[in-house]
């Protein structure tokens, strides 16, 4: 079965860090692509990184590019989201997501989310 | 980017009713386009992808149709468990960009 987990989410004040994890396994996690999705509170989704199946590729949302990167260890089926300069529309449930019985397309595996506060 | 325009924003209705969805895309996205059904507090669930297909174990009263930029989610006999909030996600190109959101009520 796939399983995505979610961890890492807290409380962070603004300007501060934080490092969310998204733990894989079900599937031959070295050959899929990854995404973080973000949702605000009683707002709609949106995207925010995605990256290769080797790491290679990597896009980031205009709303996050150079305070947040992606990456990922197939070696421990892990995928990761470092998060800098944190402000308070950071604000949200953070999901990892992919394309895995699809292959290729929308996607169709979310973890359950970790939620991020930014606040003083 | 691609936007997502998607209409109505809320939609109440009762058991047993039709209901239909838009999302306009703001380019040519051929048919890669999903829908989704989110519930409080749970992650979004896929219900159709490639416009018109149905993921495994969706029921057969959701329908998707369009290809281009006009896509449509059909529900035709709402169910109570039906009763959510519902998204469309386009996969044509990164950025990906989702709808607004269709908050499904019961009248």
């Amino acid at each position: 079965e796939v399983q995505l987990v979610d961890s890492g989410g807290g409380l962070v004040q603004p300007g501060g860090s934080l490092r969310l994890s998204c733990a894989a396994s079900g599937f031959t996690f070295s050959s899929y692509e990854m995404n973080w999705v973000r949702q605000t509170p009683g707002k709609g989704l949106e995207w925010i990184s995605f990256i290769s199946s080797s790491g290679k590729t990597i896009y980031y949302a205009d709303s996050v590019k150079g305070r947040f990167t992606i990456s990922r260890d197939n070696g421990k089926n892990s995928l990761s989201l470092q998060m800098n300069s944190l402000r308070a529309e950071d604000t949200a449930v953070y999901y990892c997501a992919s394309a895995i019985t699809l292959v290729a397309g929308p996607f169709d595996s979310w973890g359950q989310g970790t939620l991020v506060t930014v606040s003083s | 980017a691609i936007q997502m325009t998607q209409s109505p924003s809320s939609l109440s209705a009762s058991v047993g009713d039709r209901v239909t969805i838009t999302c306009r895309a703001s380019q040519v996205i051929r048919n890669d386009l999903g829908w989704y059904q989110q519930k409080p507090g749970k992650a979004p669930k896929l219900l159709i992808y490639a416009a018109s297909s149905r993921q495994s174990g969706v029921p057969s009263r959701f329908s998707g149709s369009g290809s281009g930029t006009d896509f449509t989610l059909t529900i035709s006999s709402l169910q109570p468990e039906d009763f959510a909030t519902y998204y469309c996600l386009q996969d044509y190109d990164y950025p990906r960009t989702f709808g607004q959101g269709t908050k499904l009520e019961i009248k």
